[in-house]
């Protein structure tokens, strides 16, 4: 099946600081690439829609100006939580569709820690 | 927008005996229902899927079967091993490139040795 890469899987950072999370399709082109934010024993929360060349597609309730995104290539999308607080410290996960079957494949996940 | 829902959250069962897991959509022009299990701190894997022209679809130990006209869809495993102990996510989803996928609130399934 399709790899999705994401670094780091693991961030810890001081509160007030931006962090940056890749996700990378390794050997597909992902003109479309979803970020989601899973809280523990919950589900996967939809965050954006990340669509290469344009801008991303926030679902209700996210603030675009705290988590940027940029899809600035077909097989890079990155997620930057800015200004992070405590209560930005969650699980991140990104996700692309496979170009031939449709079938969605997740990166490892991010693990953020704000302190 | 895609509503799915998805019973039980929490499943226990002993090694051996079986597990089902149901989940509902509301939007009939979903077309594509995957599966996904995922272990504490990884990514969700796919473990099986079904599309619509499929009332049910088997791989080993695993099988999910398709109601369209309820709208709803199941997944079943037979013969359960502690290694299937995760939580269970199912999605629905427009196959076409590029929509969303809309996932169910997750079941925690246990298997007791």
């Amino acid at each position: 099946g399709a790899v999705v890469s994401q670094h780091p899987s693991r961030v810890i950072c001081k509160s007030g600081t931006s962090v940056k999370i890749e996700c990378r399709s390794l050997d597909f082109q992902a003109t479309t690439m979803f970020w989601y934010r899973q809280f523990p024993k919950q589900s996967l929360m939809l965050m954006a829609t990340s669509n290469e060349g344009s801008k991303a597609t926030y679902e209700q309730g996210v603030e675009k100006d705290k988590f940027l995104i940029n899809h600035a290539s077909l097989t890079l999308s990155t997620l930057t939580v800015t200004s992070a607080h405590p209560e930005d410290s969650s699980f991140y996960i990104c996700s692309a569709i496979g170009q031939n079957t449709g079938e969605l494949f997740f990166g490892e996940g991010s693990r953020l820690t704000v302190l | 927008g895609e509503n799915v829902e998805q019973h039980p959250s929490t499943l226990s069962v002993q090694e051996g005996d079986s597990a089902v897991i149901k989940c509902t959509y509301s939007d009939s022009a979903s077309n594509y229902f995957p599966w996904y299990k995922q272990e504490l701190g990884k990514r969700p894997q796919l473990i099986i899927d079904i599309r619509s022209n499929v009332g049910e679809k088997k791989d080993q130990r695993i099988a999910v079967t398709l109601n369209k006209t309820a709208k709803h869809f199941s997944l079943h495993i037979t013969e359960t091993q502690p290694e299937d102990s995760a939580v269970y996510f199912c999605a629905a989803s427009q196959s076409n490139t590029g929509n969303q996928f809309y996932f169910g609130t997750g079941t925690s399934l246990t298997v007791i040795p």
